[in-house]
């Protein structure tokens, strides 16, 4: 009974590869978001999409492509793997309009390591 | 943007000491949720708590919106509370769906 999952869980490439993340949520929400987590543990927004749609894009490279086939899945294509782009990749999802205004529940995480 | 500090920035305790963490926010909040990063990596909600006290077992939060604050309680510590403890915010002013995290407070319990 996963709420929030993430496919794979580690990922080791090298650089200039191009690699998905997939994340599914079976929790109803029509809000999904990814976040990274850097080698300081630091936490930041990526990508919001509401309901299929693009909300937030916070400053992301373009070669992070995010896409949304439905309300419940959102996966991450990064093209052109970089040597900074190794971190932990979290998934997470949320209701809007619900009396827990947008809280946020999130996925196991996915470690990329990049060489 | 809005800005989260914690503190301590790193907390070692006992089995059985009693501990708070605390986050300041710089501006008012829609939302506020604490969650524990455990050693594995996990992410666990443990509180959504934008003002007013809750109890979860060992655990409790309150969140002085007016004020700007909140406060995580660990009573009674357990090595299996190790892991760091974050704190983040959905901005009032700002987008409703963007999480601002601090930079997190990393717990040490020593059997």
């Amino acid at each position: 009974d996963t709420a929030v999952s993430q496919t794979p869980k580690y990922l080791v490439t090298q650089m200039g590869n191009d690699k998905s993340i997939k994340c599914e949520q079976n929790l109803g929400h029509d809000t999904m978001y990814w976040y990274k987590q850097d080698s300081k543990k630091f936490l930041k927004i990526m990508f919001s999409y509401n309901n299929k749609e693009l909300i937030i894009n916070e400053t992301v490279p373009n070669r992070f492509s995010p896409k949304s086939p439905d309300k419940a899945h959102l996966n991450l294509h990064i093209n052109s793997l970089e040597l900074g782009d190794s971190a932990v990749y979290f998934c997470a999802s949320s209701q809007e309009g619900r009396r827990s205004y947008n809280e946020q529940f999130f996925g196991p995480g996915t470690r990329l390591t990049v060489l | 943007g809005i800005q989260v500090e914690q503190s301590p920035p790193d907390l070692i305790l006992q089995e059985g000491a009693n501990s708070t963490l605390r986050c300041n926010f710089s501006d008012s909040v829609n939302n506020l949720q604490w969650f524990h990063q455990n050693p594995w990596g996990q992410l666990i909600n443990l509180f959504y708590i934008p003002s007013g006290t809750k109890q979860n077992g060992r655990l409790s939060a309150t969140t002085v919106a007016t004020e700007r604050y909140s406060l995580l309680y660990i009573s009674s510590s357990q090595t299996t509370d190790s892991g760091v403890y974050f704190c983040a915010v959905l901005n009032s002013g700002g987008s409703n769906y963007k999480l601002t995290f601090g930079k997190g407070t990393l717990l040490t319990v020593n059997p």
